[in-house]
């Protein structure tokens, strides 16, 4: 069963620093791409940031990009986000999301951890 | 603002079919099938329904169905039940230094 289990999370202010892990299981994680969904308090989904299997391939929201760092240890099947110049828009749920193999995976979210809340606040 | 266009809310009987669309650009959905649909209910992670336009996940009911017709997406509810109550999200590859779209949300009322 794919477990994944996000954490990290908590009160930071602007312009800070947060570093969010994801723990994951039931799969052969080095093999599949993984992602970041993030969802601002009572608003929508937003596509944060995804890592290739191998983690050399790495793409960012426009609205990250510079500021946030994906990366991920495959001996110790951990995905990360490192958050740095936090702002109060950052303030959301993050989800952790494994990617599926074939066509068009790399945009596909096929498991989701519960999410982890990030506020960034002064 | 998102990416994608959808109705901000939908309503049906159970029972009824219901239709979500998904409106974007050729940059997007008119260019590429790679469509996703997700259902989230309050407080739980999203959950992937339909992927590549029209492909359901193992165990995702066969009531769900996806389809496409130029730049406009759809998700398809038949017999619908009120468990299926919940906000609907449509995502898409998009052509774009931000590759992955999400719509706005649609809330499913079941009557």
């Amino acid at each position: 069963e794919v477990q994944l289990l996000e954490s990290g999370g908590g009160l930071v202010q602007p312009g800070g620093s947060l570093r969010l892990s994801c723990a994951a299981s039931g799969f052969t994680f080095s093999a599949y791409a993984m992602s970041w969904v993030r969802q601002a308090p009572g608003k929508g989904l937003e596509w944060v940031s995804t890592i290739s299997g191998s983690g050399g391939d790495t793409y960012y929201a426009d609205s990250v990009r510079g500021r946030f760092t994906i990366s991920r240890d495959n001996s110790k099947n951990t995905l990360s986000l490192q958050m740095n110049s936090l702002r109060p828009e950052d303030t959301a749920i993050y989800y952790c999301a494994k990617c599926p193999l074939g066509p068009g995976g790399t945009v596909v979210f096929d498991y989701w951890g519960p999410g982890t809340l990030v506020t960034v606040s002064s | 603002q998102s990416a994608l266009t959808q109705p901000a809310s939908v309503s049906g009987s159970p029972g009824q079919s219901i239709t979500i669309s998904c409106t974007g650009t050729s940059s997007d959905i008119g260019g590429y099938n790679y469509v996703s649909w997700y259902q989230q209910h309050p407080g739980k992670a999203p959950k992937l329904m339909i992927y590549n336009v029209s492909n359901r996940p193992s165990g995702v009911s066969t009531r769900f169905s996806g389809s496409k017709s130029g730049n406009t997406a759809s998700l398809t509810i038949s017999g619908l039940q009120a468990e299926d109550e919940a906000d609907y999200y449509c995502t898409s590859y998009r052509r774009s230094s931000t590759r992955v779209g999400f719509g706005g949300g649609t809330k499913l009322t079941v009557l």
